[in-house]
């Protein structure tokens, strides 16, 4: 079956504590992108990648790092989280790049930063 | 800077009665726009999109939207609602990197 894969689906943690959110996808896309969705503001990209070792910020990058080594896996580290780090956190990917951009979302990881 | 706006964070209809959703767009170049749905605790889901190929676009579940430039909108329509159509609803605008949201409709489903 056809997926973006993440975990873990939820995470209690507290400040200052590394985590990492895996993804995973088996559709072989190129693009892959992180958002967060937090309540009123819709969902907001934080890193996108438009293919393996090709990172970039997105709108909201701030206290997040990303690595693209291999084409199916795309994890998102939060080396210090901070409270308002708290969200629902997810992963997409697609095709490739580009305006015809149909993009395909994993389950979600909500994070809770106590 | 592309951007979408939805109006109505909640909108409540009655089983059997049109669903009405509203998006309008801001885009310096022709856009690509999308509707995705967030069911309770899962990920989005592609309802529709149009690509340029045509103004009038169906979708999965009986949705569909028509694009107006002249009114900058793209708003999404049922005929008919049905309770399993309670759901979160985001409209989006596709730039060469990324997908520009909107703050989502929740629409709720009255038996």
């Amino acid at each position: 079956e056809a997926q973006v894969t993440q975990n873990p689906r939820y995470l209690i943690t507290v400040t200052g504590k590394k985590l990492t959110v895996t993804c995973s996808q088996n559709m072989n896309h190129e693009y892959m992108s992180w958002y967060r969705q937090d309540p009123g503001l819709g969902l907001r990209q934080i890193y996108y990648s438009m293919n393996v070792e090709v990172t970039d910020k997105g709108d909201v990058p701030e206290g997040y790092k990303v690595s693209r080594k291999e084409k199916r896996n795309f994890p998102l580290i939060l080396e210090s989280p901070s409270p308002n780090q708290t969200s629902l956190y997810f992963c997409a990917s697609s095709f490739r790049g580009g305006f015809n951009n149909e993009q395909f979302f994993g389950p979600g990881t909500r994070l809770t930063v106590l | 800077a592309q951007s979408v706006t939805q109006l109505g964070s909640h909108v409540s209809v009655s089983e059997g009665a049109l669903v009405l959703l509203r998006c309008n767009y801001s885009s310096s170049v022709p856009p690509y726009l999308f509707w995705y749905v967030q069911y309770p605790n899962q990920g989005l889901q592609l309802l529709l999109k149009y690509t340029s190929a045509a103004t009038l676009v169906k979708g999965i579940n009986g949705f569909e939207a028509e694009f107006k430039k002249s009114e900058t909108s793209f708003h999404l329509t049922k005929p008919s609602a049905h309770m399993s159509d309670a759901a979160e609803y985001f409209c989006a605008v596709s730039d060469l990197e990324k997908l520009t949201f909107g703050t989502g409709t929740r629409l709720t489903i009255i038996p």
